[in-house]
């Protein structure tokens, strides 16, 4: 355990379900990032949290919704996804934005069908 | 914005060899670079970490170089074991983000 944990592991979805992947750290950081991971792809970032506040938003659909109620819970809301949609997702921490290194989480793997 | 290439894309060597792997980006005004290990279907684990003002970092048979002026960075690897098997991730910071290459599929063969 890397200090950063996904859940769930894994999750099949059809395209007209909402659900929520949840990321948790208690390494006390203040900023949490979600990335998305397709396959023969670079990692993307998708949204940034900066204590509690949305600092960037990488042009996300409006399908993907994040939200942080607290230093450290992030979710990101699913609903009326797509199949390309499928991937790993990925939640890091780090003390600040900036020039601090990155903790990862071990990912949600998400199949839409 | 951002780019970060990695070569090679794979790389197979036998047990025992020391290898090197390659990254290179396209804006020098980073804030650090951080290497990261990725076993199939996993997260991501970091290796080394490379504040912008070091040159380099070594943990136990890594050791990750940084020469931000041309924008490239090496992951060298002594004495590779099958253990190390793995995809290779080279990542730097800029600002709110940080952008990753695509990363190098190593495999060492025992």
């Amino acid at each position: 355990e890397t200090g950063v944990t996904q859940t769930p592991r894994h999750l099949v979805m059809g395209m007209t379900n909402k659900k929520s992947l949840k990321c948790e750290q208690h390494l006390g950081h203040n900023a949490m990032y979600w990335y998305k991971q397709s396959a023969k792809k670079p990692l993307e970032l998708m949204f940034v949290y900066s204590l509690e506040e949305r600092v960037e938003n990488n042009s996300v659909p409006s399908r993907f919704s994040p939200e942080c109620p607290n230093s450290s819970h992030l979710f990101l809301h699913l609903h009326t996804l797509q199949p390309e949609d499928s991937a790993l997702y990925l939640c890091a921490s780090s003390p600040k934005t900036g020039n601090y290194g990155y903790t990862f989480g071990s990912g949600t793997r998400l199949t839409v069908v | 914005k951002q780019e970060v290439t990695q070569i090679p894309a794979a790389l197979s060597v036998p047990e025992g060899e020391n290898l090197v792997l390659n990254c290179s980006f396209t804006d020098s005004a980073i804030y650090n670079l951080q290497w990261f290990r990725q076993d199939p279907g996993k997260g991501l684990t970091s290796l080394l970490l490379i504040q912008s003002s070091q040159r380099e970092q070594t943990s136990g048979r890594l050791n990750a170089s940084l020469d931000k002026s041309s924008g490239r960075s090496t992951l060298y690897i002594a004495a590779s074991q099958p253990g190390d098997s793995a995809t290779y991730l080279c990542a730097v910071s800029n600002n709110n983000d940080m952008r990753f290459g695509a990363g190098t599929r190593l495999t060492v063969k025992p």
